[in-house]
């Protein structure tokens, strides 16, 4: 089964510092990575994804992720973080065996980004 | 454009009622989830559906319902509510496995 493992809860920076949310993944079949932000009060929207291809991949509002299929990684990080990106971001993986029924999207607890002036 | 549309917005429930939260999309999605969201949890994958007339169990299952009659709605059925799902209720769509998925803004339901 596949499972999700956003290793900080919570990640308070300063306004223009870089930032790296962390994320690993288990699975034993091929998987779509996937980063979700949430603003308060709302509902998720896609940063960015990775399916195939090169393993950095890169969002909106500036953030990237690296996908490291040996550590089972998928990191999101940011050079310069505004005090708009304040949210909560989770991690997700779409890990399809075949067939239809068998698609599911498991989501990381999440990781809370205060970004402080 | 909608996009994904869920009604209620908000909800108490007493005890042992029922009720359907609402879920509809316009995009022609095949695939629709539903999830519930509680403090330090994370979204919890309650039910999907990859098709009219199909759907399957998540990770937290009990004590909901689905069906998926048309491709556009995907109505959750609490049968008789318990305080443990006081919640935020997410309802979402995608066209494909490795597709973007689309979030409707959410139910917030509270079971007194």
């Amino acid at each position: 089964a596949q499972s999700v493992t956003q290793l900080d809860s919570q990640v308070p920076v300063f306004e223009e510092a870089p930032v790296e949310l962390r994320c690993n993944y288990s699975s034993s079949v091929s998987v779509y990575l996937f980063w979700y932000v949430q603003y308060p009060n709302q509902g998720l929207q896609l940063l960015l994804k990775y399916l195939s291809g090169s393993t950095l991949v890169k969002g909106i509002n500036g953030f990237e992720a690296e996908f490291n299929k040996s550590q089972t990684s998928f990191h999101l990080r940011k050079p310069s973080v505004h005090i708009s990106d304040t949210a909560e971001y989770f991690c997700a993986v779409s890990d399809y065996s075949g067939g239809g029924s068998n698609y599911k999207l498991t989501f990381g607890k999440g990781t809370l980004l205060t970004v402080n002036p | 454009n909608a996009g994904v549309t869920q009604t209620p917005k908000f909800q108490v429930l007493k005890t042992g009622q029922s009720m359907t939260l609402q879920c509809a999309q316009d995009m022609n999605h095949e695939y629709m989830s539903w999830y519930r969201q509680d403090p330090g949890m994370g979204l919890r994958l309650i039910h999907y559906s990859v098709g009219a007339g199909i759907t399957d169990q998540g990770e937290v299952p009990n004590g909901y319902n689905v069906s998926r009659s048309t491709t556009e709605d995907f109505p959750l059925r609490l049968l008789s509510a318990a305080p443990s799902q006081t919640s935020v209720y997410f309802c979402a769509s995608s066209f494909t496995e490795n597709t973007e998925a689309f979030f409707g803004q959410g139910t917030r339901l509270t079971v007194v």
